[in-house]
């Protein structure tokens, strides 16, 4: 199993330009998450789904937005990019039946992303 | 709310020990431990469900007391490898998981 796949791995986007961060799971986990980490900071959730066609904002929404068409994937687009989004950004899923805090979240390698 | 670790940093030497502690404002259903190493991505250590149960993982433990809203990760004959910064996340039944802004520990030889 490959785990949790993320791209790209490092990415610099001027301001206002728009992207899609991508992520993957083979492990047929229903939960899957974004968050982002600022330099010394804990994570901040930014969104999350309990399945495909089923999305919910975290604490940091404004600026992004989400789909999950399938189990597998799901990618984070960012629009109209500001240095305020410059941060590593990690997916994670989990299996979850009983909510998102109540099993392990296995993390992705991270997006490092520069917006300049 | 987001949970609060103390302490913000420590350094040990190798073979010494090391409690961190993370405390919430709110009732906790779950409490969740991971350690990142430097420009790598969070790896989980042990969860800890509501029922005070102490969990071990080689010489890591943690004990969880949901009455005072507290976890603490015990740390014991610290080795180079357990450097890194250690997050706790904590969660309501059903509800997401909030992490703390995490304790980074550094083992020297």
């Amino acid at each position: 199993n490959a785990g949790v796949t993320q791209t790209p791995k490092f990415r610099i986007l001027k301001i206002g330009q728009s992207m899609t961060l991508q992520c993957a799971q083979d492990m047929n986990h229903n939960y899957m998450y974004w968050y982002r980490q600022d330099p010394g900071m804990g994570l901040k959730l930014i969104y999350y789904s309990v399945g495909a066609g089923i999305t919910d904002k975290g604490e940091v929404p404004n600026g992004y937005n989400v789909s999950r068409s399938t189990t597998e994937d799901f990618p984070l687009r960012l629009e109209l990019a500001a240095p305020s989004q410059t941060s590593v950004y990690f997916c994670a899923s989990s299996r979850t039946s009983g909510g998102p805090s109540t099993d392990t979240q296995y993390f992705g390698p991270g997006t490092r992303l520069t917006v300049l | 709310q987001q949970p609060v670790q103390s302490p913000q940093a420590v350094i040990l030497r190798e073979g010494e020990d090391a409690v961190i502690n993370c405390s919430s404002s709110k009732a906790l259903y779950s409490v969740h431990w991971y350690r990142q190493k430097h420009g790598e991505a969070p790896v989980f250590l042990m969860i800890l469900l509501k029922g005070g149960e102490q969990k071990g993982h080689e010489k890591i433990s943690a004990s969880f007391n949901e009455k005072k809203q507290q976890s603490s990760l015990y740390l014991t004959a610290s080795q180079l490898s357990y450097s890194g910064t250690y997050f706790c996340g904590t969660g309501n039944q059903g509800g997401k998981l909030i992490f703390g802004q995490g304790t980074e520990l550094s083992v020297k030889p």
